[in-house]
């Protein structure tokens, strides 16, 4: 069975900081690699997604995802974030053996992003 | 394009009531799931359909059931309803199965169950 985890479940910035989310994930096969976030009041929106080639993917808002397949990892990641980045974030699976659309997501990741 | 809308968006319910739950997935896609988000358990599968054949199903108890309908519409039900069932139910639209495609969700249904 395929499974998610997310390091820090709750992450606090000041404005400009650094971001840095951990995703480690367990599957045996191909998969496909995404990053979700969830403003408050919002419903789910695709940050980024890896499905092959260059494992370094940039998304919206300036964020950015590596695929590190030996260590099973898409760690998510911003140079610099802005009050308006605080949101909920998860990372999401989903396995390609046998078809099917199904994602496995994490715990995620609170970020409250201070002035 | 139209995103993915549900409905209704807020429930009431009490237990061992019924409740069916609507999804209208973006137009042209064909594959639509259903997500259970909870505080205690995060956001997990409940099935899959992909046209109208059941693909996919998450470990939740026979009460959950769905179908979908050939213009890729998709309901949910929940019978003999527990308090445990009180969750936001999100479902997702998907063009179909190829690798990459990208899940959109919809805004949910607030399901509250007394």
């Amino acid at each position: 069975a395929q499974s998610v985890s997310q390091h820090n479940h709750h992450v606090i910035l000041s404005e400009a900081a650094s971001l840095e989310l951990g995703c480690n994930y367990s599957y045996g096969g191909t998969v496909n690699l995404f990053w979700y976030v969830q403003y408050p009041g919002q419903h789910l929106q695709l940050l980024l997604k890896y499905f092959s080639g260059d494992p370094l993917v940039k998304g919206i808002k300036g964020f950015e995802a590596e695929f590190i397949k030996s260590k099973f990892s898409f760690n998510l990641r911003k140079p610099s974030v802005q009050w308006s980045d605080t949101a909920e974030y998860f990372c999401a699976v989903r396995g390609l053996t046998g078809g099917g659309n199904k994602l496995t997501f994490g715990t995620g990741t609170q970020l409250k992003v201070e002035l | 394009k139209a995103g993915v809308t549900q409905t209704p968006r807020y429930l009431i319910k009490t237990r061992g009531q019924q409740v069916t739950l609507s999804c209208s997935p973006i137009s042209g896609h064909r594959s639509v799931s259903w997500y259970q988000q909870t505080p205690g358990q995060g956001l997990q599968f409940l099935f899959e359909y992909f046209s109208e054949t059941q693909r996919n199903k998450g470990n939740f108890p026979g009460r959950f059931s769905g179908r979908q309908f050939s213009n890729s519409r998709s309901e949910m039900n929940v019978s003999t309803l527990e308090l445990g069932d009180s969750a936001l139910y999100l479902c997702a639209s998907s063009p179909g199965l190829a690798q990459g495609e990208t899940q959109y969700f919809g805004p949910g249904t607030r399901l509250l169950v007394l």
